[in-house]
């Protein structure tokens, strides 16, 4: 079974700190992790994925993430926040090779940022 | 809406009564999926369906109904069997054909209220 934990609620950092929220996961085999944002009322946007490759990538908006296989940790980071990224976070997961199986996603971060 | 359209934004049911939200794409994408939103829960799979006429349930499909008879339209029903229908509900889209690569692609959902 694939599951994703997000461990925080929330995360509240001044305008200007670097942030990260966390995540992380349990697939059989190689995952694909994914990234998504939330705005009120609004559908969840893309940031940023992770198939095979560095293990840090690079997404939307100066986000990245930083993908630990021993950890099973895909933590979302961005080095200087802006109130603006004050939104729900989503991780998602599903394993490589497990066919067409949905996404699972982890029940979001909400991130504030505090001008 | 990044070729996936979700009506209506706005929802009232009443006790008893079945609704049904809309969900189209133009993208000729195969898969299509309809999550349900609550605070605190994350995102919740209802109904996914790979190909037309063919749809598996998720792990909250009681009380819910879809059809999948065209590929750009997936419908979903909520019963008055769903007795805690008040919710944000998300449809997405995503090709077969790599679907790790694109991950998904959201529509602005539909907040339903029991009145």
């Amino acid at each position: 079974a694939q599951s994703v934990a997000q461990p925080e609620d929330q995360v509240n950092v001044a305008e200007g700190n670097p942030l990260t929220v966390k995540c992380t996961y349990s697939v059989s085999g190689n995952p694909y992790l994914f990234w998504y944002v939330q705005y009120p009322n609004r559908g969840l946007q893309f940031l940023l994925k992770y198939i095979t490759g560095d293990n840090l990538v690079k997404g939307s908006y100066g986000f990245e993430a930083e993908f630990n296989k021993s950890q099973t940790s895909f933590h979302l980071k961005k080095p200087s926040a802006l109130v603006s990224d004050s939104a729900l976070y989503f991780c998602a997961v599903r394993a490589l090779n497990s066919g067409n199986t949905p996404l699972v996603f982890g029940k979001g971060t909400r991130l504030s940022v505090i001008a | 809406d990044g070729g996936i359209t979700q009506s209506p934004k706005y929802l009232f049911r009443k006790e008893g009564q079945n609704v049904t939200l809309s969900c189209e794409q133009n993208l000729n994408h195969d898969a299509m999926y309809w999550y349900r939103q609550d605070p605190g829960q994350g995102l919740r799979l209802i109904y996914y369906s790979q190909i037309v006429n063919d749809f598996q349930k998720g792990d909250i499909a009681e009380g819910y109904s879809v059809s999948r008879e065209k590929k750009e339209s997936f419908p979903l029903t909520v019963t008055s069997a769903q007795k805690n229908p008040t919710a944000f509900y998300l449809c997405a889209r995503t090709p077969l054909t790599a679907p790790g690569d694109y991950g998904y692609t959201f529509g602005s959902g539909t907040r339903l209220t029991v009145v």
